[in-house]
């Protein structure tokens, strides 16, 4: 069975960092493409980024361009989303997703990102 | 960016009875590789979204064949043939056919 688990989500001050990883399980990452997406109540679901399979490529959002690095470790099953300069407007629910031929077809639950003073 | 635009903005249906919503794009969705980039997820309360339609038409797997994708182009549709309790949720359209890959705002669903 197909699981991605979203872990590191947390409170953080406007200007700090953290970083999100993702756990997969049930298939072999390193045959997939990896992708974040979030989602606020202000602006739906919004795609972040996204790695090609063996880490050489990525791909961003603009308005995190320079502040989010998209990562992965194949060996430990595991893509990762660096966020630094946090601004209150990235507050929101970020899921890690599969993207096969461009859909996403499998979600983690995802991992709660506040950013507030 | 590529605009996606749903409508309506929500709907309430009897169970039993059909429902459809419609997406439109604004710029096509059929990519040079001949495919059409245009997805439907259903997201239920508390869940995170489920992926119900790929390439516009093509059902995910075990997605009840109740549901249905049309359209090409900039516009698109999803029906619902006979709406149930379990369907009740908000759909988002998706088109992954230019970065950034966007979403539609939504549509919410409402079982009488």
């Amino acid at each position: 069975e197909v699981q991605l688990v979203e872990s590191g989500g947390d409170l953080v001050q406007p200007g700090g960092s953290l970083t999100l990883s993702c756990t997969a399980s049930g298939f072999t990452l390193s045959d997939y493409w990896m992708t974040w997406v979030r989602q606020t109540p202000g602006k739906g679901l919004e795609w972040v980024a996204n790695i090609n399979r063996d880490g050489s490529a990525r791909q961003y959002l603009d308005s995190v361009k320079g502040r989010f690095t998209i990562s992965r470790d194949n060996t430990k099953n595991s893509v990762f989303l660096q966020l630094s300069s946090l601004r209150v407007e990235d507050t929101a629910i970020y899921y890690c997703t599969r993207p096969p031929g461009r859909r996403f077809d499998y979600w983690g639950r995802g991992a709660l990102v506040t950013v507030s003073s | 960016d590529v605009v996606m635009t749903q409508t309506p903005h929500s709907l309430s249906v009897t169970p039993g009875q059909p429902a459809s919503i419609s997406c439109k794009s604004t710029e096509t969705l059929l990519d040079r590789d001949g495919t059409t980039y245009l997805f439907w997820y259903l997201q239920k309360p508390g869940q995170p979204p489920q992926l119900l339609i790929s390439e516009a038409f093509n059902r995910f797997s075990g997605v009840p064949d109740r549901f249905s994708g049309s359209g090409s182009g900039t516009d698109f549709t999803l029906k619902i043939s006979r709406v149930e309790a379990e369907d009740s949720g908000v759909y988002y359209c998706m088109q992954g056919v230019r970065l950034p890959w966007t979403f539609g705002h939504g549509t919410t669903v409402e079982i009488k």
